[in-house]
């Protein structure tokens, strides 16, 4: 099965600075990848995917990148809000290939925007 | 819409008792999810349903069982909780298919073995 790797595990920046956070996967098969955002005590939340027939994707101030000769996505945030402060979570399917079910999550980001 | 609803949102148990882990959701979708979290670990698949009638084995399945009862309830049983078991537990829910793999999750139920 799939395996993914998340790093770093914690993130903390000023405001309006940028923020990078990398995921490397294991099956070169896989060919979609979710980020999810997760507040303090809630349920985490899609904030963007990406599948392998594209090399990066953009929605106003985050993007996801993929490099699927390095098998590495990553999530880029821009201009940072304390708003964004949160646990950050990339995904791969579990078995590989596109299985828009069953997905391994990497181990999480906890992000601080400092104001 | 509430979306994906889960009950209770905590709860304390002993070593070697049951219990079981509601969710519904109100969004017609097929399938369904359990995930535990847990530091340091992200969110690790415990049981997967496609849709009504099936279910899979996820991750980490040992020490639990699942029933689909129907399209919007997926429920999750401890048949004999251990402290290992102590996790934030969520229930998500997809449209199988759709171009669009988003997973909506409910709000989790934090769960203490003692």
């Amino acid at each position: 099965g799939e395996n993914v790797e998340q790093h770093p595990s914690t993130l903390s920046v000023q405001e309006g600075d940028s923020a990078v956070i990398k995921c490397t996967y294991s099956d070169s098969a896989s060919n979609y990848f979710p980020w999810y955002k997760q507040e303090l005590g809630k349920g985490p939340q899609l904030i963007i995917d990406i599948r392998s027939n594209v090399g990066e994707k953009k929605d106003q101030r985050i993007a996801v990148t993929l490099n699927k000769t390095a098998k590495h996505f990553s999530l880029h945030i821009t201009e940072t809000q304390p708003e964004d402060s949160a646990v950050y979570f990339c995904a791969a399917p579990l078995a590989g290939g596109t299985s828009y079910g069953k997905l391994t999550f990497g181990q999480g980001t906890i992000l601080t925007v400092h104001p | 819409n509430a979306g994906v609803t889960q009950t209770p949102k905590f709860q304390v148990l002993k070593t070697g008792q049951s219990m079981t882990l509601q969710c519904a959701q109100d969004m017609n979708h097929n399938s369904m999810y359990w995930y535990r979290q847990d530091p340091g670990m992200g969110l690790r698949l415990i049981y997967y349903s496609a849709s009504e009638g099936t279910t899979d084995k996820g991750e980490v399945p040992n020490g639990y069982n699942v029933s689909r009862l129907n399209k919007r309830e997926f429920s999750l049983r401890l048949e004999s909780a251990a402290p290992s078991q102590t996790s934030v537990y969520f229930c998500a829910s997809s449209e199988r298919g759709a171009k669009s793999g988003e997973q909506y999750f409910g709000p989790g139920t934090r769960l203490t073995v003692l």
